[in-house]
């Protein structure tokens, strides 16, 4: 069975901290996401990259930063955790272009207190 | 306007009802629509996929997509308990380009046994 890995299900960090999510995919795709998902707001798509070592912004990428050293492995990081970053964040992953869809994770709700 | 609307709910239906969910979209380009489900604390799940017009069925769901209208529908017939769970449409313009996909922002539903 296909899968994307979040390393965390759940996350409490103090203000201030570097916070580091990881995602691991084990579909061989070459694109991965990264969202957060808040009530009332939806997904909204931070940072996502089409190629090792490659990234690109997405809609709300202040306060994040990302890291893809290997295919299978994209990283999120929170430089300086604060409140208004407390959500769940979900990884994707997908095939060049995406249009056969996505495949998400389990998700890592993220508390920052 | 936003790229893809869809009403946020909730939605409550008894069991056996036919549930209708909906988006409505603003770009023209759009080519590629799915239809993802996600369980309360869970990653979204790829439900249905539907290239250009037509309906596609799978089981007791039915997917139409409208493309002279901009418009796409999830129908659930004989609606199970089961079925609780929040729907997210999304579009994506090409198999051949690198745009991420557009979410919709999910409608909440709930079968009601």
């Amino acid at each position: 069975d296909v899968k994307v890995t979040q390393s965390s299900r759940y996350l409490v960090k103090r203000t201030g901290e570097k916070v580091f999510l990881e995602c691991v995919q084990d579909m061989d795709h070459e694109n991965m996401f990264w969202y957060r998902q808040d009530p009332g707001l939806g997904l909204r798509l931070i940072y996502f990259s089409y190629d090792v070592k490659m990234k690109e912004k997405g809609d709300i990428p202040e306060g994040y930063s990302v890291s893809r050293e290997k295919k299978e492995r994209f990283s999120l990081i929170l430089e300086s955790a604060s409140t208004n970053q407390t959500s769940m964040y979900l990884c994707a992953s997908s095939f060049v272009g995406g249009a056969w869809g996505y495949t998400f994770g389990s998700g890592t709700r993220l508390t920052v207190v | 306007q936003k790229e893809v609307e869809q009403d946020p709910g909730p939605l409550s239906v008894p069991e056996g009802a036919i549930v209708s969910l909906n988006c409505t979209y603003s770009n023209s380009a759009f080519q590629y629509f799915m239809w993802y489900r996600q369980y309360s604390r869970k990653g979204p799940e790829l439900l249905m996929y539907t290239y250009s017009s037509g309906n596609k069925e799978d089981g007791r769901f039915t997917a139409q997509v409208d493309k002279s209208s901009k418009y796409i529908s999830l129908f659930i017939r004989d609606s199970q308990p089961s079925d609780s769970a929040t729907y997210l449409c999304a579009m994506s313009e090409g198999s051949s380009g690198n745009t991420p996909l557009v979410f919709g922002k999910g409608t909440r539903l709930s079968v009601i046994a």
